[in-house]
């Protein structure tokens, strides 16, 4: 069973607009979340992290947004460029635990 | 050079073969993981190593098998290969230093694409 999620598989964005990929999870245990970008014949390369003490998370252009209550977390891109063009994977894991679960992934296209 | 590398990066293979994929990373870390990807799954977990005498199931060790030849080396088998064995392989790596798993962002390689005919 799936225990993150990412219900849309692709995005479109004008170029110099905002992105936001979304992610949901079920397990309750998970307090630390990771989003990794991913371009094609490459692998993940790590991008932003949130625990979960915190609500937000930001560097740079990118920001993490942790809803606890709703298990959902958001990565806004602002200002989207074409080279953010990648599949998005959300990962999530509990201290308690020992392994990262990830999400299925969101192909984000940005269009200059 | 890359700190994570994997070998072969392309394998077409027939049922019932014997593969390994290779894995070597120059970061010194002590943890190194393998994962799969396919289709609408997102990476799944196979295996993980947190040191050379340790190693563990994940979540779809089965049909596998890795071995921990060194700190640097993590190899990953497939006794006799199978079609729904088709999928994208990843090697990761990350620091046992800082403590507590969760904490520790995972460096992956570039990928192994295996084909099962």
């Amino acid at each position: 069973d799936q225990q993150v999620k990412q219900n849309s598989p692709s995005l479109s964005v004008q170029e110099g607009r905002i992105s936001i990929l979304n992610c949901d999870y079920t397990n309750s245990m998970f307090d630390y979340f990771l989003w990794y970008k991913k371009y094609p014949a490459e692998g993940p390369t790590f991008l932003i992290s949130i625990s979960s003490i915190k609500d937000k998370n930001e560097d740079g252009r990118f920001t993490v947004f942790l809803n606890k209550s709703a298990k959902h977390l958001s990565l806004h891109i602002v200002p989207s460029q074409p080279g953010d063009s990648a599949v998005y994977f959300c990962a999530a894991s509990a201290e308690t635990g020992n392994q990262f679960y990830f999400g299925t992934g969101t192909s984000l296209t940005v269009i200059p | 050079d890359a700190d994570v590398t994997q070998t072969p990066r392309n394998r077409i293979t027939k049922t019932g073969k014997r593969i390994m994929l290779e894995c070597s990373q120059t970061k010194g870390h002590d943890r190194m993981y393998w994962y799969r990807q396919d289709p609408g799954l997102g990476l799944r977990l196979i295996y993980y190593s947190f040191d050379v005498k340790d190693i563990n199931k994940g979540e779809i060790s089965d049909g596998y098998s890795v071995s921990r030849q060194a700190q640097a080396k993590f190899s990953l088998s497939l006794e006799s290969a199978i079609p729904n064995q088709t999928a994208l392989y990843f090697c990761a790596t990350s620091d046992g230093a800082a403590g507590s798993f969760s904490y520790n962002e995972q460096f992956f390689g570039p990928g192994t694409r295996l084909t099962v005919l």
